[in-house]
């Protein structure tokens, strides 16, 4: 089956302690993207990768770090978590960025 | 950058009736992507719809059309013959030349 798979679905931390959300996609998709959503904001881009080794910024990308060594996988690192990244995480792929975009099923992060 | 602006936070309909739910963008672009996606309450995002603005029919699925007014920046969705299974949260979306920009949303609530 077709999916993009991230891990975990929930996660409560404490301010300071580096985490990562994991992201892995089985579609040989090139591109891949890292959005938080918040209340009134919608989803907002952190980063993205058009291919392996090749990240950009997107519109939020302070406080975050993203790695892209292998075409499957994407994962998010907040390498000292604040409570104003206490949010709603989703991973996204697609082959184009101008095409559809097939999204994991979110990280609800909450940061103490 | 791009700006999406969705007007309506929050809407209802009546299971069998039509509703419109409203957006309008801000982009310098002549060539750009146009999206819905929906997010029930499992909060899985699911692509509704897409257009191509160099496209100037508008795209339909199924029960799901858009009313694309380039000139006037509109990308307006239109749900007809509106079932229970529609009630979700509705973004409205762009995308050109690497900003992928979404829309605070609007709350759709279909009731029986």
């Amino acid at each position: 089956e077709a999916q993009v798979t991230q891990n975990p679905r929930y996660l409560i931390t404490v301010t300071g302690k580096k985490l990562t959300v994991t992201c892995s996609q089985n579609m040989n998709h090139e591109y891949m993207s890292w959005y938080r959503q918040d209340p009134g904001l919608g989803l907002r881009q952190i980063y993205y990768s058009m291919n392996v080794e090749v990240t950009d910024k997107g519109d939020v990308p302070e406080g975050y770090k993203v790695s892209r060594k292998e075409k499957r996988n994407f994962p998010l690192i907040l390498e000292s978590p604040s409570p104003n990244q206490t949010s709603l995480y989703f991973c996204a792929s697609s082959l184009r960025p101008s095409e559809k975009l097939f999204f994991g099923s979110g990280t609800q992060l909450s940061v103490l | 950058a791009q700006t999406v602006t969705q007007s309506q936070p929050e809407m209802s309909v009546q299971e069998a009736e039509t509703v419109t739910l409203s957006c309008t963008y801000d982009t310098s672009e002549n060539n750009y992507y146009l999206f819905w996606y929906k997010q029930p309450p499992s909060r899985q995002m699911i692509l509704v719809i897409r257009q191509e603005a160099y496209k100037q029919q508008n795209a339909t699925e199924n029960r799901f059309s858009v009313n694309f007014q380039k000139a006037a920046k509109s990308f307006s969705l239109k749900i007809s013959d509106s079932q229970l299974g529609d009630t979700a949260m509705y973004f409205c979306a762009t995308y050109n030349n690497n900003d992928m920009r979404f829309g605070a949303g609007t709350r759709l609530t279909v009731k029986p």
